[in-house]
């Protein structure tokens, strides 16, 4: 069955370090990837979009990685700060304009 | 440029009730996507709405339905509410294309009782 896999525990780190959150995917081929901010009662917010033909992406203090070989997307934060506390979803689009969302990493940046 | 406004903000129905939630996505957005949200599915997708057509439909009952109108503004049905039914149900927009994030409100908390 198709899978997308998150870190199920909260990711707990202190202020300053890089925070790496992963996704994992089975029985998908998707051609991009999407990550994801949302804030406790609120929408989730778009980070980043990865396509399948790139292995990085950058964006001020954010990074993501592709591996289709792996299955698999890394999502980092460097120079984490305690606003970059949220949850961190990645989602797939599987057709159309259908995402389809994991449930998430709890990211919680200590000071 | 005004973000997705979704109403109303909270919801307490009964079991067996019908509610009806509305979306107003970002001007210029054509394709309205609604998504269920429960702490052990988290984001389950509902359905997709583009130039007032369903054009993607997720795995769930009869009783979730939903439409699309000229201005492309988005409500959704659910009929017979059961227990389960309670959610947060987040509605996006985007301009419809392949490789669009999505742009989402910040939620209807329905609670059934």
């Amino acid at each position: 069955s198709q899978k997308i896999e998150q870190n199920s525990e909260a990711l707990n780190i202190q202020e300053g370090k890089t925070a790496t959150l992963t996704c994992n995917y089975t029985n998908y081929s998707p051609a991009y990837l999407q990550w994801y901010r949302q804030d406790p009662g609120r929408g989730p917010v778009f980070l980043l979009l990865i396509r399948e033909n790139e292995k990085e992406k950058r964006k001020e203090r954010l990074k993501v990685t592709f591996d289709t070989t792996l299955k698999q997307s890394l999502f980092h934060i460097t120079a984490s700060q305690p606003a970059d506390s949220a949850t961190y979803l990645c989602a797939l689009m599987e057709y159309g304009n259908k995402l389809v969302f994991g449930a998430g990493t709890i990211l919680r940046v200590k000071s | 440029k005004a973000g997705v406004t979704q109403t109303p903000r909270y919801l307490i129905k009964t079991r067996g009730q019908q509610v009806t939630l509305s979306c107003s996505p970002i001007s210029g957005h054509r394709s309205v996507s609604w998504y269920q949200q429960t702490p052990g599915q988290g984001l389950q997708f509902l359905f997709e709405y583009f130039s007032e057509t369903q054009r993607n439909k997720g795995n769930f009952p009869g009783r979730f339905s939903g439409r699309q109108f000229s201005n492309s503004r988005s409500e959704m049905n659910v009929s017979t509410l059961e227990l389960g039914d309670s959610a947060l149900y987040l509605c996006a927009s985007s301009l419809g294309q392949a490789l669009g994030a999505l742009h989402f409100g910040n939620g209807t908390r329905l609670t059934v009782t």
